[in-house]
């Protein structure tokens, strides 16, 4: 079975202040991590995400996200927060190997950047 | 027109009404999900539509099917629903190298909110 956890339900960060959100994960396989976000009356928008290669995620908007293949772990990370930032990111895993190609998305974490 | 288009984009509804909601993509996907989204829940996968293969959560009321009429649309039919499915309906499409790919990132839609009575 797979599924993922987002531990915070709100992170709150000051403008240019660099940002994490936090994403694990549980597989059987090798996963497949995705992060999105979602502005407020808006669908999902894809972000990023980890197949195979590189450790370290580029993605859009500035973004970039870490496999952590020890640590079962994803988490999204930007440098320096922007106000328009703000919105709310869903973390989300797929093990194709495990039997199950379809999503499973995490609660969703809300991303507060002040002013 | 490019992307994932869904119409209605607000839909009131009494419960003994019935309904459809429509999901057009543009993007050339083999699969199409419908999604459930309500305050305060984790986003629900409700049916998977993907490369001829259909995916069903067996907790979606049977007030709820799905059509799938070809690669490019997908319906979602209510009838008799309940005040409890308010939400927003939300719908994707993704490219799929196989049935069991996975690589896919989900392309949604603005989604549908709907408002039962």
């Amino acid at each position: 079975a797979q599924s993922v956890a987002q531990p915070e339900d709100q992170v709150n960060v000051a403008e240019g202040n660099p940002l994490t959100v936090k994403c694990t994960y549980s597989v059987s396989g090798n996963p497949y991590l995705f992060w999105y976000v979602q502005y407020p009356n808006r669908g999902l928008q894809f972000l990023l995400k980890y197949i195979t290669g590189d450790n370290l995620v580029k993605g859009s908007y500035g973004f970039e996200a870490e496999f952590n293949k020890s640590q079962t772990s994803f988490h999204l990370k930007k440098p320096s927060a922007l106000v328009s930032d703000s919105a709310l990111y869903f973390c989300a895993v797929r093990d194709p190997s495990g039997g199950s190609y379809i999503p499973t998305f995490g609660r969703g974490t809300s991303l507060i950047v002040h002013p | 027109e490019t992307g994932v288009t869904q119409t209605p984009r607000h839909l009131v509804m009494g419960m003994t009404n019935k309904k459809s909601l429509k999901c057009e993509q543009h993007l050339g996907h083999n699969a199409m999900y419908w999604y459930k989204q309500s305050a305060k829940k984790p986003l629900e996968l409700m049916f998977v539509y993907s490369l001829e293969e259909r995916v069903e959560n067996n907790s979606v009321p049977s007030r709820f099917s799905p059509e799938c009429p070809n690669s490019s649309h997908l319906f979602l039919h209510l009838h008799t629903l309940q005040p409890e499915d308010s939400a927003l309906y939300l719908c994707a499409s993704s490219q799929e190298q196989s049935p069991t790919s996975g690589a896919g990132e989900l392309f949604f839609g603005e989604g549908s909110r709907l408002t039962v009575l």
